[in-house]
């Protein structure tokens, strides 16, 4: 069965700091891997996509992802995280036979001042 | 991208009742997905809305009690029928476009007495 696992519910970081979100996945054939952010009381907001090409995977607000397909992972990145990051985050895939997103449990990002 | 737009935004029903949600997104896109939020999860596929015909409905869910309309490519509606507390969750709809990108829309908060 197809899965998409964010081990962490949140994730606590200092403003300034770097931050990594967790995300791996299974599916089947290629990967088709995404990154989506809510606010509260929004709707999802697309960060970030991966379905080939460079394993670095630049998106926007700053974040960026690296896909690395020995572990299947896709962690989410910042290098200095800003209060306003503070948000929950989802990672999603589909393999490459379907376009049905699965998604992750979200983990909510926490940056202090 | 594609801007979505959602009625209502969000609605408290009673037991028993019956409501219908409307997408709209202002391009024409090749696929419509609806998905439920359930509070403090994360997004579960409910179907795939398809153009003039039955859409596909995902395990765990059937068209008797979420029926689903697409009758062109920008417009679709998801009816939540016969209404539980069970029900009260974010209804969110989702389009892919021409390149493949996802988005979604702002969502319906639903809350059922």
């Amino acid at each position: 069965a197809q899965s998409v696992a964010q081990p962490e519910d949140q994730v606590n970081v200092a403003e300034g700091n770097p931050l990594t979100v967790k995300c791996t996945y299974s599916v089947s054939g290629n990967p088709y891997l995404f990154w989506y952010v809510q606010y509260p009381n929004r709707g999802l907001q697309f960060l970030l996509k991966y379905i080939t090409g460079d394993n670095l995977v630049k998106g926007s607000y700053g974040f960026e992802a690296e896909f690395n397909k020995s572990k299947t992972s896709f962690h989410l990145k910042k290098p200095s995280a800003l209060v306003s990051d503070s948000a929950l985050y989802f990672c999603a895939a589909h393999g490459g036979a379907t376009n049905k997103l699965i998604f992750g449990t979200g983990t909510l990002l926490a940056v202090q001042p | 991208s594609a801007v979505i737009s959602q009625k209502p935004s969000r609605d408290i029903c009673q037991r028993g009742t019956s409501l219908t949600i409307q997408c709209q997104v202002d391009s024409q896109v090749t696929m419509m997905f609806w998905y439920r939020q359930q509070p403090g999860q994360s997004l579960t596929l409910i179907a795939t809305a398809n153009q003039g015909s039955e859409a596909t409905y995902e395990s765990g869910f059937v068209i008797d009690k979420f029926p689903i309309s697409r009758p062109n490519l920008t417009f679709s509606t998801l009816t939540v029928s016969n209404m539980s507390p069970e029900d009260s969750s974010i209804y969110l709809c989702s389009v892919e476009d021409l390149l493949g990108e996802k988005y979604f829309g702002p969502g319906t908060r639903l809350t059922v007495t």
